[in-house]
């Protein structure tokens, strides 16, 4: 079956502490994303990537960095510098890329998200 | 104002109600709308795309009014297994690809 897959589904982590979030997919997409949503709250975009090898800043990126070495994976680390940390963190995939003129391109699909929970 | 607004509710109405909820946006030029459905604690699901002529999909009606910039979604016959929050998403220019999100609008159909 293809989709997007996070894991772990939950984590803790000490503060002080560095964790790195996984986020892999199978639907072939270019453009990959990491969003964080906190109660009653939208989601909030922390770095995107429309292509292997690059990344963009969202609109919340301060202590959080990424890589994008292979198309399909797109992991999340979250530093000591981030304040917050607490929050469910959703990956998204599109199809993005060279068909990104095509209206469905642009269509972003989630994975089950991860809940971090600083102790 | 926000880029992306919705009424963040809750709407509760009975079974088989039509509920109706709008999302307004602030960039005139924004290319491509959506409504996605999240259940408490799960991800966001995509629902429809919104389209210039408007898209119906069962029970789901998707409209797009650009002169007043919002976007709305209309369910008819609602059932119990309606209840979640419905969350619009529009992306603001076309040479982007960042979605901006509302914060939702929470709806609980009941008995």
């Amino acid at each position: 079956d293809g989709g997007i897959t996070q894991s772990p589904k939950y984590l803790f982590r000490k503060e002080g502490q560095n964790v790195t979030l996984s986020c892999e997919q199978n639907l072939n997409h270019d453009a990959m994303y990491w969003y964080r949503q906190d109660p009653g709250q939208g989601l909030r975009l922390i770095y995107y990537s429309q292509i292997v090898n690059d990344f963009q800043k969202g609109d919340i990126a301060e202590g959080y960095s990424v890589s994008r070495e292979k198309k399909e994976s797109f992991p999340l680390t979250v530093t000591s510098a981030q304040k917050n940390p607490t929050a469910f963190y959703l990956c998204a995939s599109s199809i993005g890329g060279s068909l990104r003129e095509a209206r469905r391109a642009d269509t972003q699909y989630f994975g089950p998200g991860t809940r971090l929970t600083v102790l | 104002r926000k880029e992306v607004e919705q009424d963040p509710g809750p709407f509760n109405v009975p079974e088989g109600a039509t509920v109706a909820f709008n999302c307004t946006y602030s960039n005139s030029a924004s290319q491509s709308f959506f409504w996605y459905r999240q259940d408490c604690r799960k991800e966001p699901k995509l629902l429809m795309s919104v389209y210039s002529s408007g898209n119906e999909d069962g029970r789901f009606t998707a409209q797009l009014n650009r002169a007043s910039q919002y976007i709305s979604l209309l369910i008819r016959d609602s059932k119990l297994s309606d209840s979640a929050t419905y969350l619009c998403a529009v992306i603001l220019s076309y040479n982007t690809d960042k979605l901006i999100f509302g914060t939702g609008t929470r709806l609980q159909v009941f008995p």
